[in-house]
């Protein structure tokens, strides 16, 4: 079975521009998020996508942040316009919906950013 | 409000000696806990993870880690480390699907 999936595993962008990262979570599971981490700060919650709809958003920093997950499968999160603080790691994760909060939350490998 | 405290940001080992990575908890409601390691250049991956039942919990690669409810602490061991234990570790807690993270724990492993 695959597991959680990212791209671009690595991006470089120059400050103002628009970068979009893509996320395949693991087949069947329904729980999609995304949380980063910046800076070597700790690791912080963005949003948590049940099927297609966005179950909570409180974590997105600014409207320079979108996420998308149209049709319930893959999601993308777009940054538009970069800024230099943006830079870091970029964590997809997902977990299926039977059962307890206490599933397992299974994380992809991350999409590194820097922004300069 | 859940939160999560790891006591130490950087631990370093000698090779086949034990460790202890400390982390307590803070929460209003019943949570799970879980560790997660990252490996350099590697995604994060589950070590363990405390549900209810048994205190104890056993998780891959030979660690484990005990829950303390009265003093809300979920520490994790290893009774003898190799250099490949070498990673960031983290403790989290969740409640309703969501994790909160601690800021992490480096282990450097040396000979």
């Amino acid at each position: 079975e695959a597991g959680v999936t990212q791209f671009p595993s690595h991006s470089v962008i120059e400050k103002g521009q628009t970068v979009t990262l893509r996320c395949d979570p693991i087949s069947g599971h329904d729980n999609l998020y995304w949380y980063r981490r910046v800076m070597g700060k700790e690791i912080k919650f963005l949003l948590h996508f049940v099927k297609e709809s966005k179950q909570d958003e409180s974590g997105m920093p600014n409207n320079r942040f979108l996420a998308e997950r149209t049709g319930g499968t893959y999601s993308t999160l777009k940054v538009q316009p970069a800024e230099l603080e943006d830079s870091g790691v970029y964590f997809c994760a997902s977990s299926h919906s039977r059962g307890s909060s206490g599933n397992t939350i299974y994380f992809g490998e991350g999409s590194w950013l820097t922004v300069v | 409000a859940q939160s999560v405290t790891q006591l130490d940001s950087q631990v370093p080992v000698f090779e086949e000696a034990p460790v202890e990575l400390r982390c307590n908890y803070s929460s209003s409601v019943s949570v799970y806990l879980f560790w997660y390691v990252q490996y350099p250049n590697q995604g994060l991956q589950l070590l363990l993870k405390y549900l209810s039942g048994s205190t104890l919990v056993k998780g891959i690669n030979g660690f484990e880690a005990e829950f303390n409810k009265s003093q809300t602490s979920f520490h994790l061991r290893k009774p003898s480390v190799h250099i490949s234990d070498t990673a960031e570790y983290f403790c989290a807690v969740t409640v309703l699907y969501k994790l909160s993270f601690g800021a992490g724990t480096t282990v450097t492993v040396r000979a």
